[in-house]
């Protein structure tokens, strides 16, 4: 079966520096790959998403992913971190239906 | 991409009531679909809603417990029934984009909480 591993369950960064969120999936094939962004009591947002091409994705707000077929990874990354991208960071593999991971909280510091 | 909209924003119900989530989106989509999400967990989909036919439900999920409607290509409904303190969750909708299930967008949610 499908599914979507976030190694980190909480990150923690300072306000500017880099910022690498993990995600790995298990698909037989390549998948459609997403990250949503859901701030405090807010529903989702789509930040970016994969589904064939360029393997380096641009998103909004500055994010960036890359697709790395050989490690089944979708990494979220941002070179640097704004107290406003604190929130819950979420991957998710669309096959026939949408698979969430468990979730990155990420909390910045000034 | 499609503005969504759902009622109540929350709610707080006791337990063996019901309580009927609405999402409103602002333009016509082929696919809606029900997600919960429990405290401090991920979402997991509840049942895809079919214009003018049952909802798709997922394993786990009944229609009994949760019966969906699905009027017309903007609406849906999503009744959360005979509740009890487990079903504290938020609920969201979304909506897949146009000729692409795949890419999906995401109301607000609906935070309920059972007493």
């Amino acid at each position: 079966a499908q599914s979507v591993t976030q190694p980190d369950i909480h990150i923690t960064v300072s306000e500017g520096a880099s910022l690498e969120l993990r995600c790995n999936y298990s698909y037989g094939a390549t998948p459609y790959l997403f990250w949503y962004v859901q701030s405090p009591g807010q529903g989702l947002q789509l930040l970016l998403k994969y589904f064939s091409g360029d393997t380096l994705v641009q998103g909004i707000k500055g994010f960036e992913a890359e697709f790395k077929r050989s490690q089944s990874s979708f990494n979220l990354r941002k070179p640097s971190v704004h107290w406003s991208d604190a929130a819950e960071y979420f991957c998710a593999v669309n096959t026939d239906k949408l698979i969430f991971g468990t979730g990155t909280r990420l909390q910045v510091f000034p | 991409s499609a503005v969504i909209s759902q009622k109540p924003s929350r709610d707080i119900c006791q337990r063996g009531t019901s309580l009927t989530i609405q999402c409103q989106v602002d333009s016509q989509v082929t696919m809606m679909f029900w997600y919960r999400q429990q405290p401090g967990q991920s979402l997991t989909l509840i049942a895809t809603a079919n214009q003018g036919s049952e909802a798709t439900y997922e394993s786990g999920f009944v229609i009994d417990k949760f019966p969906i409607s699905r009027p017309n290509l903007t609406f849906s409904t999503l009744t959360v029934s005979n509740m009890s303190p487990e079903d504290s969750s938020i609920y969201l909708c979304s909506v897949g984009k146009a000729g692409l299930s795949y890419e999906q967008y995401f109301g607000p949610g609906t935070r309920l909480t059972v007493t």
